[in-house]
Formats: structure tokens, C-alpha cells, sequence
């Protein structure tokens, strides 16, 4: 079993919907990240949490320490935000990543 | 990319050659790694430095050797390229306390 668990797999959704992607973990960690990545695009950091919640704009991610769980929201989404998102979490030296979630908005 | 650079961008090579990919930062993070990105299994770790000369093995380092003789270059080679290694290569690079920074990968086709 993955350390880090993402869901869903592949999202699509409507331009202006309310998008939810999830990530569970199994490992103590010392904060997790989200990135997002464009096709054949490099990865960008999104946010690294390690408890509460950040917004930045239009994305919101939030972290559940005790339930090892963590989701990031897009409001208002739109085409642009079409993309694969990673959810990783750091360890003592090292980072694992989850499987991603690819989004697709229509316009 | 916060001053993470990786060279070559694209690289061909043929089975059995060696093939040397660099990573350069500018930002003095301690930690680097190298991941590979194929279809199907994400990114996953070959391996990472967490100093100078100070490196570790990850989940998939069969096949690759990295050095870190330098803070800023981490060098990541495979000895004698094969066919399974074609994949996308990314390097990563923190402080351990502060997000990470990645580099903007190369593409490593090897026929």
C-alpha cells in the first residue's frame, strides 16, 4: 500500500465548480505539499502545510494532523487550473509523493 | 523553479552508454533528490543528498550513482543506460523546514 493515498484519480469538472482533492497518509510526517504540475510542464509548490490551513487565492488546503489527512479545494475553478496535482509529504530526510489527480475543467 | 536548474533538458542516448544529469541550485538547500516520473507510478525517489558527500539510496537507485562534491551540483548517472530508464528525470531541492523546489526535469529517451 502507497504511503500516500490521493482521490480522485482523474476529476473533471465545469468551468466556475467547487473542486475537492484528497490525501490520506500513513506515515508520521513533519509537513505535506501539494503541487501542481502542467502537462509536460515542471512542478510547481503549491503549499506546504503542517497544520491548519492556507489560501492562496483560489486554492485552500488544509490538514487534519491527527486523521493524517489532507485536502486541497479550488474555488471558482477554471480551464487554466487543468493540470495534475501531487500531494507529498515530508519525512525525516526524505519526500513521498501520492499517484497525483489529474483535473480537467471545461470551459 | 526558485534556482533550480537541470541540464540537459532532453537527452537521447543509446543502450550501454553512460549518461551524466546535473542539477544546480542556487538557493544553499541542503537537501536534493533525484526522482524519476513514468506513467502509472508517479514520482518516485532514486536518490537524495542531505549534504556535502553525504548521499542515500531511495526506492528505485538500482542502475544509478549520484555525487554531491559541492553544495549547489547534485550529479545523478546511470553507469550503462538501458531501455527502463528512459523516463523523466526531476530534481528537488529544500531546506527540510521550508517547501520544496524542483527543477524543470529532463526527458531521457534511451533506444
Amino acid at each position: 500500500k502507497n504511503e500516500v493515498e490521493q482521490s480522485p484519480q482523474n476529476l473533471t469538472a465545469q468551468e466556475g465548480e467547487f473542486i475537492t482533492i484528497n490525501c490520506s497518509y500513513s506515515v508520521g510526517i513533519s509537513a505535506l505539499h501539494w503541487l501542481q504540475q502542467h502537462p509536460g510542464g515542471g512542478i510547481v509548490s503549491l503549499f506546504m502545510l503542517s497544520s491548519g490551513k492556507k489560501k492562496h487565492g483560489r486554492l485552500i488546503a488544509t490538514i487534519n494532523i491527527q486523521e493524517k489527512h489532507s485536502s486541497l479545494h479550488i474555488t471558482a475553478s477554471h480551464p487554466r487550473d487543468s493540470a495534475v496535482y501531487i500531494c507529498a509529504v515530508s519525512l525525516a530526510e526524505d519526500m513521498r509523493f501520492g499517484a497525483g489527480t489529474r483535473l480537467t475543467v471545461k470551459p | 523553479d526558485a534556482g533550480i536548474t537541470q541540464s540537459p533538458r532532453h537527452k537521447v542516448t543509446e543502450t550501454g552508454t553512460p549518461v551524466t544529469l546535473r542539477c544546480h541550485q542556487t538557493e544553499n538547500h541542503r537537501y536534493m533528490y533525484w526522482y524519476r516520473q513514468d506513467p502509472g507510478h508517479g514520482l518516485r525517489l532514486i536518490h537524495y543528498s542531505y549534504g556535502v558527500k553525504d548521499t542515500d539510496k531511495g526506492e528505485v537507485s538500482d542502475g544509478y550513482s549520484v555525487s554531491r562534491s559541492k553544495t549547489e551540483d547534485f550529479l545523478l548517472t546511470l553507469e550503462s543506460a538501458t531501455s527502463s530508464q528512459t523516463s523523466v528525470y526531476f530534481c528537488a531541492a529544500t531546506t527540510g523546514i521550508t517547501e520544496a523546489f524542483f527543477g524543470q526535469g529532463t526527458r531521457l529517451t534511451v533506444v
